[in-house]
């Protein structure tokens, strides 16, 4: 049974570039979360994908945006990238009635100069 | 606001128990998860917390009160592998979103 996997495992950017960063649900999962996690620090909800809808967003500027396809899996796009942006992009799936339990990816470092 | 404490460092020997504490501010709480985290890699969901009490799994157990704003992890027979950092997780009324603490990093020595 796959787990939640996530690509690129590492991606260094300039200021003011696009990213997008993918993410497969564990298999039977059909809602995928987003985190923002600097180094020493706990995950911050980005948002959260059901049915293909954002469901629920965190305090994060429009920047940052999402998309769900009809295979559960997810993509992160954050657009004119800040320095600020460096951190692990976490992606987590779940099934929709258990959110509580969560399954987390092994995460995307993103790098900004 | 909303905002979970926990102790930033713990330090236990081997075979030991340790407890790590989260204090909690949150309107409309529902439940209290714990993940576990070693460097470089992904949370693992380790318990979760809803009603009031101890909630036991193998050497892990977890407990809530709800009237203090309290829960804790409680990690027994500890394990060179248990260093690690563990972050407490408050799911709201609601709300799909968990709130994560800053986690609190254990370090177990010989």
């Amino acid at each position: 049974d796959a787990g939640v996997t996530q690509s690129p495992t590492h991606l260094i950017k300039t200021r003011g570039q696009q990213v997008t960063l993918r993410c497969s649900p564990k298999s039977g999962h059909d809602t995928v979360s987003w985190y923002q996690q600097a180094l020493g620090q706990g995950p911050q909800f980005i948002f959260q994908y059901y049915e293909e809808e954002e469901r629920q967003r965190g305090n994060f500027p429009d920047r940052f945006s999402g998309h769900q396809f009809p295979n559960y899996s997810s993509e992160l796009n954050v657009n004119a990238l800040l320095l600020g942006d460096s951190a692990l992009y976490l992606c987590a799936s779940s099934d929709d009635r258990s959110s509580y339990e969560q399954y987390f990816g092994p995460g995307t470092r993103l790098t900004v100069t | 606001g909303q905002s979970l404490e926990q102790p930033s460092e713990v330090t236990a020997v081997e075979g030991a128990i340790v407890q790590i504490n989260c204090t909690y501010q949150t309107s409309g709480f529902y439940g209290l998860s714990w993940y576990q985290q070693h460097d470089g890699g992904a949370p693992t969901f380790l318990s979760y917390n809803a009603l009031d009490g101890l909630e036991e799994t193998g050497r892990f157990s977890s407990f809530l009160s709800r009237s203090d704003s309290y829960g804790y992890l409680l990690l027994q027979e500890l394990q060179m592998k248990d260093s690690a950092s563990y972050f407490c997780a408050a799911r709201m009324d609601s709300s799909y979103k968990l709130i994560f603490g800053s986690g609190t990093r254990l370090l177990v020595r010989p």
